[in-house]
């Protein structure tokens, strides 16, 4: 399996909603992260996982919420979001670098979300 | 701030054509990483490099790292409808931790 999951593929939510994204991986990759895509715009890190346990926040605003409950899937909870969160979320997995393997990300086909 | 620049950030060329998209910064890579992505899909990696100077060939398409391993550049050799897409460079400067280019956007007609 050399594939990274999205879950919903789509998804319309409301500024009062509570939702989740969900990703898998079963390539045995040992880092995880979320990525934030604006039309035309390239990826922006939001949340990097090195073994299970969260390594960089880029100052993420709090009604994102990341969780990493094993080291085959990654979740981003979302609550209270505004319409200018709106955009593709894509997930993606590497080898760890304390691996020591020359690392490179596979990405998920992303979420589209949209915020009203 | 962009860490990474990319020129051009338009192409449209005809079938057949040469072209070359550059990756800059003022900064040093640990290494570095060429993506194309379609619309409505996840960037899908080309290749990583991480010697300076380096140089690898995938098929039409040349990657090389420069020297100071803080730019790159991506050649593509007669190029086809099917290369159309976004390319984006994406730089390591911490542990995990990767930074994307702006992206150029390229159209090859028929």
């Amino acid at each position: 399996d050399t594939e990274v999951t999205q879950t919903p593929k789509h998804l319309v939510m409301g500024m009062t909603n509570k939702k989740s994204l969900k990703c898998e991986q079963h390539m045995g990759h040992r880092a995880m992260y979320w990525y934030k895509q604006k039309a035309k715009k390239p990826p922006e890190l939001m949340f990097v996982y090195s073994y299970e346990k969260l390594s960089i926040n880029e100052s993420v605003p709090s009604r994102f919420s990341p969780e990493c409950p094993n080291s085959s899937l990654l979740n981003l909870h979302l609550h209270a979001l505004q319409p200018e969160d709106s955009a593709l979320y894509l997930c993606a997995s590497s080898q760890d670098r304390g691996q020591g393997a020359l690392i490179g990300y596979t990405f998920g086909s992303g979420t589209r979300l949209t915020v009203v | 701030t962009q860490l990474l620049e990319q020129s051009p950030q338009f192409l449209s060329i005809q079938e057949g054509e040469n072209l070359t998209v550059y990756c800059n910064s003022s900064s040093v890579f640990s290494s570095l990483q060429w993506y194309r992505q379609e619309p409505g899909e996840g960037p899908v990696l080309l290749v990583t490099v991480v010697t300076g100077g380096e140089v690898k060939k995938l098929k039409r398409l040349t990657f090389q790292f420069g020297d100071a391993r803080k730019d790159s550049s991506l050649h593509i050799t007669a190029a086809q409808p099917g290369d159309t897409g976004l390319y984006l460079c994406a730089g390591e400067y911490n542990f995990n931790k990767f930074y994307f280019g702006s992206g150029t956007k390229l159209n090859v007609k028929p």
